[in-house]
């Protein structure tokens, strides 16, 4: 398995409030991405980075920020939490080099606004 | 990326082979089919993916038409770990970056 790890791995909190997920991989891949998964939705995809503070918007990336400051990590962070965002996220990684085109996705962070 | 069409679900008895179409009508040239799975709550796992030719690897078989408008993923002989929601997806591979699109995908049942 790809090393990806996401933190915390289930969280509550209420409306209003900051809140920062993160994604730290191990295998040095260039690219990362932030999926949310809601029923009857599918996974949509929030933002995702081609490199250190490189970042670009997906699908849904209203009321979401990200920084990649190390290759390693990029953080999702919502501003200010609506029960919306209530979701599970996903954090994936690819790569460009040695022909692997498939992404890797990580187990998932439980997200419930209260 | 072109769209993809896939039945919402799917039964297949334990040890049978599976086989889950996905009808990709508008898919261009260098575009590939890419198949993922997500069993329970889990992440999303890669599967397959190819371009025209019928694809083999360790977890399954990927078929593709002639005319490329559409493809199958056979899982040779299912278990109950099998069970998952599959999505297929069609997009331009080139530098590795996996901007993924997922529509709803086929749930796939296996039963003893």
């Amino acid at each position: 398995d790809a090393g990806i790890t996401q933190s915390p791995r289930h969280k509550v909190t209420e409306t209003g409030t900051p809140v920062t997920l993160r994604c730290h991989q191990t295998e040095n891949h260039r690219y990362m991405y932030w999926y949310r998964q809601d029923p009857g939705h599918g996974l949509r995809l929030i933002h995702y980075s081609y490199g250190v503070k490189d970042t670009d918007k997906g699908e849904v990336s209203d009321g979401y920020s990200v920084s990649r400051s190390k290759t390693e990590d990029f953080l999702l962070t919502l501003e200010s939490a609506t029960s919306s965002q209530t979701s599970v996220y996903f954090c994936a990684i690819s790569e460009s080099t040695g022909g692997r085109t498939e992404a890797f996705f990580g187990q998932g962070t439980r997200l419930t606004v209260v | 990326d072109a769209k993809t069409t896939q039945p919402p679900s799917m039964d297949c008895a334990e040890g049978r082979a599976a086989n889950l179409p996905c009808n990709h009508s508008t898919i261009s040239g260098n575009e590939y089919v890419y198949w993922y799975r997500q069993i329970h709550s889990q992440g999303p796992q890669y599967i397959i993916h190819g371009l025209k030719n019928n694809e083999t690897n360790e977890m399954a078989s990927l078929i593709i038409t002639e005319d490329r408008k559409s493809s199958t993923l056979i899982l040779p002989h299912a278990t109950l770990r099998d069970t998952a929601v599959y999505y297929c997806i069609v997009r331009v591979v080139g530098t590795g970056f996996q901007k993924l699109v997922f529509g709803t995908g086929t749930r796939l049942l296996v039963s003893p």
